[in-house]
């Protein structure tokens, strides 16, 4: 299974931009690169995939590098609410039926007001 | 948020009692995990169900049992409690997107937190 690396901490300030940085050096040309994250006493919450392109929802925007071998969560106005663990996780999508998340360690991101 | 729920919040038991823990879905979702979150460990599966009576381990399953008799219910079951067992445990939803496969999320409920003395 493909890994991923991410820093085991950042940290930020209320209303700055976040970049959140992952490495996926062994990635397969059909791997998914997701994200969750997990505020404090709560479950893991998804936040946004992506394949190829850059993708931008209502919580964050994606970018993933030209090969692939990396990407970067950006919280553009990041708010208190945002302290949480985030995780870069990659999903097979020749995998049928249900799959399994693998969860690392993921980052750690606090937000000073 | 999905409609995910999860009974008990929080449940103090003895060793060597069972314990059921259960997740209850109003989404119809076809998927269904459970995993536990150790400190050190990340959130690691325990078991799955892709349907109906259909269930199979995860990584870390011996100990633990899991039931599924309704699309709606999944009952992960310790069978005699130990202190290693002790931990936060979520169950998690997922559609089967079929030709969607890697784009597939999934949904997690709120916690079980499980302390066992």
């Amino acid at each position: 299974d493909a890994k991923t690396t991410q820093p085991n901490s950042m940290e930020s300030n209320e209303e700055e931009p976040v970049h959140l940085p992952c490495n996926h050096s062994t990635i397969s040309g059909t791997d998914y690169i997701h994200w969750y994250r997990q505020l404090p006493s709560q479950g893991p919450e998804y936040v946004i995939h992506g394949l190829t392109s850059n993708v931008n929802n209502r919580m964050a925007s994606l970018a993933i590098a030209e090969d692939r071998k990396s990407s970067t969560l950006i919280l553009h106005r990041a708010t208190l609410r945002d302290a949480a663990v985030y995780y870069c996780i990659l999903r097979d999508d020749r995998i049928q039926g249900a799959q399994k998340l693998v969860f690392g360690q993921g980052t750690r991101l606090t937000i000073n007001p | 948020d999905a409609g995910i729920t999860q009974s008990p919040r929080h449940k103090v038991t003895e060793t060597g009692t069972p314990v059921t823990l259960r997740c209850h879905q109003t989404e119809n979702h076809r998927y269904m995990y459970w995993y536990r979150q150790d400190p050190g460990h990340g959130l690691r599966l325990i078991h799955y169900s892709y349907g109906v009576k259909d269930t199979d381990k995860g990584e870390v399953s011996d100990g633990y049992s899991v039931s599924r008799s309704k699309t709606e219910d999944f009952l992960l079951t310790l069978e005699s409690a130990t202190s290693s067992q002790t931990s936060v445990y979520f169950c998690a939803i997922s559609a089967g997107q079929g030709a969607k496969r890697g784009q597939e999320t999934q949904y997690f409920g709120p916690g079980t937190r499980l302390l066992v003395l």
